[in-house]
């Protein structure tokens, strides 16, 4: 175990519908990033927070925002939700924002409807 | 963009037998790193590889990256049931260090 947490573990919402996706990182680290798996492909990078702040962004839209807490923990907000959406979300916790191996947690699997 | 490709999308192998994965890189990386993913299950970190031709062993497992940091490979010897899931090689962007995750490789094992 990583001691990476995620909640919740699975979640169904419908097109247009908001989500909040939440992240506990392992002791010690201050970087949490955000990835995106679709079923049969690789995790796709969203975006980084490392101390409370936006650290680097992939190529998702504003729609994908995020928020690093001062306990390091994070949350992934999706509006306006499509069925594209539907996908595996991880977050992963490292000790430094670059070159730094990433703790995976458990993944929420989100469904959209 | 800057991608990485792996080869084969999937494998299939006997039990016993030997299992190599191939990574890609369109771009020159400054480090190489592997994860394991079990089905159902999140991304496992390997292992990490920086310098060129660099060679590194987990029991079964060898990791090598390319002598121009644009290439690595991922050899199990005498695959076990265990070693079942999918392979990513995972290097950072050119423009922000994050990583980018290659396609994968998915190892199936028939007892």
């Amino acid at each position: 175990e990583t001691g990476v947490t995620q909640s919740p573990t699975h979640l169904i919402k419908t097109r247009g519908q908001q989500v909040t996706l939440r992240c506990s990182s392992q002791s010690g680290h201050n970087t949490v990033s955000w990835y995106q798996q679709a079923l049969g492909q690789g995790p796709q990078f969203i975006f980084q927070y490392y101390r409370e702040e936006e650290n680097g962004r992939g190529n998702f839209p504003p729609r994908f925002s995020g928020l690093q807490f001062p306990n390091y923990s994070s949350e992934l907000n999706v509006n306006a939700l499509e069925l594209d959406d539907s996908a595996l979300y991880l977050c992963a916790s490292s000790r430094r924002p670059e070159r730094d191996t990433q703790y995976f947690g458990p993944g929420t699997r989100l469904t959209v409807l | 963009g800057q991608q990485v490709m792996q080869i084969p999308q999937y494998q299939h192998v006997q039990e016993g037998e030997d299992f190599t994965t191939y990574c890609n890189s369109s771009t020159t990386l400054s480090n190489i790193q592997w994860y394991k993913q079990r089905p159902g299950g999140h991304p496992v970190f390997l292992i990490q590889l920086v310098k060129s031709g660099e060679v590194k062993k987990q029991k079964r497992l060898t990791f090598q990256f390319g002598e121009a940091k644009k290439n690595s490979s991922l050899h199990i010897t005498a695959t076990q049931t265990t070693d079942v899931g999918t392979y990513f090689c995972a290097g950072p962007r050119l423009e922000n260090e994050k990583l980018t995750f290659g396609t994968g490789t998915r190892l199936t094992i028939i007892p």
